[in-house]
């Protein structure tokens, strides 16, 4: 089944300094990648998602990339705000199951 | 407009008692799904409704784990004789169906808060 591995597990960045979180993917069959910010006690909420047409994708201070060869595919944050501070969770979706990494817990440093 | 709503938001059972949570979906949504959530781990897929029908059940991790959906909106997750390592958030999502010429399983979910259950 679909593996997907997601680094760095914490990341502490500046505020107003980019942060990168890079993710793999084991199924080349997976074909839509969505990215979750999940913040204390709520649900994952989607924040920009990719599919697998596509190589690059970006909304505001967000943007995805995604290399279908090397199976990759990382969230930038740019301008970085107290606000961004959460957990951030990559995904894969086959057959419309999500198969998610592990989270990255993002603190922005004032 | 409201989002996927969870009930309870969170439930403390005793070893061995039965608990069901409750998902209302996005109205008009087809698709539902069934998340656990470990603390500090990602979600994982538990199973998939499309309309009433289970599509996929190959996450719940035991026989003791149920899920309905018997009209197609409102979904409950049931948990039979609950052990301490069922203590977990679930999570429900829900979807519509893709646009036409969209890829198949790109289909965006919404989370819900997800019910927080603490087996003792």
């Amino acid at each position: 089944g679909e593996n997907v591995e997601q680094h760095p597990s914490t990341l502490s960045v500046q505020e107003g300094d980019s942060a990168v979180i890079k993710c793999t993917y084991s199924d080349s069959a997976s074909n839509y990648f969505p990215w979750y910010k999940q913040e204390l006690g709520k649900g994952p909420q989607l924040i920009i998602d990719i599919r697998s047409n596509v190589g690059e994708k970006k909304d505001q201070r967000i943007a995805v990339t995604l290399n279908k060869t090397a199976k990759h595919f990382s969230l930038h944050i740019t301008e970085t705000q107290p606000e961004d501070s959460a957990v951030y969770f990559c995904a894969a979706t086959i057959d419309d199951k999500i198969i998610f990494g592990k989270g990255t817990r993002l603190h922005i440093l004032p | 407009g409201a989002g996927v709503s969870q009930s309870p938001r969170y439930k403390v059972a005793k070893r061995g008692q039965d608990v069901a949570l409750r998902c209302d979906p996005i109205s008009g949504h087809v698709s539902l799904f069934w998340y656990q959530q470990a603390l500090g781990q990602g979600p994982e897929f538990l199973t998939y409704f499309q309309n009433e029908a289970q599509l996929d059940k190959s996450g719940l991790p035991s026989d003791r784990f149920f899920a309905e959906r018997p009209e197609g909106s409102v979904s409950t997750l049931k948990i039979q004789r609950t052990q301490q390592e069922d203590s977990a958030v679930y999570l429900c999502a829900s979807s519509l169906a893709p646009p036409r010429g969209v890829l198949a399983g790109a289909r965006e979910q919404y989370f819900g808060p997800g019910t927080r259950l603490t087996v003792t």
